[in-house]
C-alpha cells in the first residue's frame, strides 16, 4: 500500500503567517493517464472534511487563492499564504492513484 | 445546493450486520464516483472503498474487503454500505463522499 507520510505532525502559527504542510508518498503518484491523484483536505473542530485541493494543485470551487498546492512524482505540499482563523483544524492529504487508496495521518493546524 | 446524508447508524452487537445508506441531491448522482471514507474517535481519515458510476466496479482498502460491500441505486440517487461481521474496531464515523462533497457522517458503535 502507498504510505503518505505528512510532516509536520502539528502546527503551530499565528495569525497571518504562512505555514507549510509536507505529503510524502512512498511510491510516484502519476497515473498512467497522466495525471496526479493527489488531494488535501480540512476537517475543522466538529464537522466533516472538505475538499481543498484535487491533482496536487487545482482548487476547489470557493477555496481561498491563499491555499495554494504543489509538488509531483513522491513530494507534495500545501501553503496557507496567510492563515486566517477558519483555516484552523486538521489537514488531510490522499492519493487516489493508487488502490487502495490512502490518507495521510494528517497535521493540525494550531494557533500559537 | 449539494447534500449528502447518511444514516442507519447506531449501537450494533459484534458479529452482526448492517446497512448503511447516503441519500444524494444537488447534483447528478450517476455521473460520479462514490467512496466511504471512516474516522474512528479521535482518529484520522480511513478509506474503505469507492464504486464507478455504473455501479460495475468496486475498489477496496485490504482490510474492508470481504466484509463491507458498496453499492448504489441511482434511480434513487442512494449509496450503500453493507457492514458485516462488525467488530469493535469498525466503531467509527462512516461517511459518504464524493470527489467534492461529504455528508456529515454517520455514527456506527459496536459492542456488547
Amino acid at each position: 500500500d502507498v504510505v503518505l507520510t505528512q510532516t509536520p505532525v502539528s502546527l503551530s502559527v499565528t495569525l497571518g503567517d504562512q505555514a507549510s504542510i509536507s505529503c510524502r508518498s512512498s511510491q510516484s503518484l502519476e497515473y498512467s493517464d497522466g495525471y496526479t491523484y493527489l488531494e488535501w483536505y480540512l476537517q475543522k473542530p466538529g464537522q466533516s472534511p472538505q475538499l481543498l485541493i484535487y491533482e496536487v494543485s487545482n482548487r476547489f470551487s470557493g477555496v481561498p487563492d491563499r491555499f495554494i498546492g504543489s509538488g509531483s512524482g513522491t513530494d507534495f505540499t500545501l501553503k496557507i499564504s496567510r492563515v486566517e482563523p477558519e483555516d484552523l483544524g486538521v489537514y488531510y492529504c490522499f492519493q487516489a492513484t493508487h488502490d487502495p487508496y490512502t490518507f495521510g495521518a494528517g497535521t493540525k493546524l494550531e494557533l500559537k | 445546493e449539494v447534500k449528502l446524508v447518511e444514516s442507519g447508524g447506531g449501537l450494533v452487537l459484534p458479529g452482526a450486520s448492517l446497512k448503511l445508506s447516503c441519500i444524494v441531491s444537488g447534483f447528478t448522482f450517476s455521473d460520479y464516483w462514490m467512496r466511504w471514507v471512516r474516522q474512528a474517535p479521535g482518529k484520522g481519515l480511513e478509506f474503505i472503498g469507492e464504486i464507478k458510476p455504473d455501479g460495475s466496479k468496486t475498489n477496496y482498502a485490504p482490510s474492508m474487503k470481504g466484509r463491507f460491500t458498496i453499492s448504489r441505486d441511482n434511480a434513487k440517487n442512494t449509496l450503500y454500505l453493507q457492514m458485516s461481521s462488525v467488530r469493535s474496531e469498525d466503531t467509527a464515523t462512516y461517511y459518504c463522499a464524493s470527489l467534492y462533497d461529504w455528508g456529515q457522517g454517520v455514527m456506527v458503535t459496536v459492542s456488547s
